[in-house]
């Protein structure tokens, strides 16, 4: 699996969108991009994943750049329970042997009111 | 909404005892995975299988042993609690052809004392 590399912290205004970055400077082709989250206490949630085209789901928006070494989950209107660790995990969709998600230590974001 | 549940949520049990973790499942998902987590800490995978009669070991060592009689059902034994045992037990669940979309319950918190 590729490493990736999260900054340990932000801060964002309750309303204005949250932009986290990942970078994944090794991926490799048959590699996508995955972001989770996890709110204190509470297990792991799966917010997007994506290969190269940019994502949008419900949750939130996934822009991976042309070169794929790097990406941003952007929450477009943050709010206090968007408070939580978010995690940015790069792997093979369909991998053999363990499925062991790593999950590194992740940004831990917190919504300021 | 994931529907994948653990019980208990919280557990205090003292030496010695035996407890078993629930998890459950009405997604009809086939991969079923435990992971342990310390507070502040990174998931680890200590349990995961493909389906019926399959179970594996993940890559954190865990005295743990696990069962799966039923799609839906994925329990944890400890046979001999101790505190070294004392973490949090997330339970998850993927369907068969993607591991990396992964559904995780709430945890349990278990404390021995």
């Amino acid at each position: 699996d590729a490493k990736t590399t999260q900054p340990p912290s932000m801060d964002c205004a309750e309303g204005r969108a949250a932009n986290l970055p990942c970078n994944h400077s090794t991926i490799s082709g048959n590699e996508y991009v995955y972001w989770y989250r996890q709110i204190h206490s509470q297990g792991p949630q799966y917010i997007i994943h994506g290969l190269k085209n940019n994502e949008t789901n419900e949750m939130a928006s996934l822009i991976i750049t042309e070169d794929r070494k790097s990406s941003t989950l952007i929450l477009p209107h943050a709010t206090l329970r968007d408070t939580a660790v978010y995690y940015c995990i790069v792997r093979a969709r369909f991998q053999t042997g363990a499925n062991n998600l790593f999950f590194g230590t992740g940004t831990r974001l917190t919504v300021i009111p | 909404e994931a529907d994948i549940y653990q019980t208990p949520r919280y557990l205090v049990i003292g030496t010695g005892k035996k407890i078993t973790l629930e998890c459950s499942q009405t997604m009809g998902h086939d991969k079923m995975y435990w992971y342990q987590q310390d507070p502040g800490m990174e998931l680890h995978l200590i349990h995961y299988s493909y389906g019926v009669n399959s179970t594996e070991k993940g890559d954190l060592s865990s005295e743990s042993t696990v069962s799966r009689i039923r799609t839906e059902h994925f329990p944890l034994t400890l046979e001999s609690a101790r505190p070294s045992h004392t973490s949090q037990y997330l339970c998850a669940s993927s369907e068969s052809d993607s591991y990396n979309e992964q559904f995780f319950g709430p945890g349990t918190r278990l404390t021995v004392l």
